[in-house]
């Protein structure tokens, strides 16, 4: 079956710094979306992205994320200046028509020091 | 707004126990309802889902029946498999849209 891939599994970094975080949805999928989970705490929608522009967005993603997708095969997650906070578990998901189910990533493991 | 509220985990059962995780939502609307399982190492699976009331999601032996007048979806499987052992997410959606609103997920280990 295809799958989402993300990369890399674990990013380590200081706060303040810019990170991406990147991830390869299935090829012939049209929607595309970023989730995440603080340990111990529920999964959470960050944002929503179709034809190349936001759809929906969360309370949490703020000025200092962003998306792109920029060429036909990645979607990438850029957090600007890290905050501790921002430690979690990130999924990048794919849907092929925003109706059907969503494919997840296994996930990006982000630690803010 | 919509909320999820699973139940808490860990738990730990031995192969072939019966299993039950419960889960309640609130919504506003009418929401689909989904369970979501994370192997180690892997992505998110749509597990099973179910779309409107009285609508049981069944899938690999599990089964939940959508609940509107205890707004509840309950996970349930009769004999588990230690290969069953997996993080499982309750979540909803609401007016056909993807964005899904997830529990906090409750992690089952099966004991052979």
């Amino acid at each position: 079956e295809p799958e989402v891939t993300q990369t890399p599994s674990h990013q380590v970094t200081q706060m303040g710094q810019e990170v991406i975080l990147r991830c390869v949805p299935i090829s012939n999928h049209l929607y595309f979306y970023w989730y995440r989970q603080i340990l111990g705490q529920k999964v959470e929608f960050l944002v929503s992205f179709y034809n190349n522009e936001i759809s929906e967005k969360s309370e949490i993603f703020d000025d200092q994320f962003s998306v792109e997708r920029p060429d036909g095969s990645n979607f990438t997650l850029k957090i600007r200046s890290t905050k501790l906070e921002d430690s979690a578990m990130y999924f990048c998901a794919s849907s092929l028509t925003g109706k059907e189910k969503l494919f997840f990533g296994s996930g990006t493991q982000l630690s803010v020091l | 707004g919509n909320s999820v509220t699973q139940m808490e985990g860990p738990v730990t059962l031995s192969e072939e126990a019966f299993l039950t995780i419960n889960c309640t939502y609130t919504a506003t609307g009418y929401p689909s309802l989904f369970w979501y399982v994370q192997y180690p190492g892997e992505g998110l699976q749509l597990l099973l889902k179910a779309t409107k009331a009285d609508d049981k999601g069944s899938n690999k032996g599990f089964e939940a029946t959508y609940r509107k007048e205890t707004t509840s979806f309950h996970l349930e499987k009769g004999s588990v498999q230690v290969s069953d052992s997996a993080v499982y997410f309750c979540a909803l959606s609401t007016f056909g849209n993807e964005k899904l609103t997830f529990g906090t997920g409750t992690r089952l280990t099966i004991i052979p």
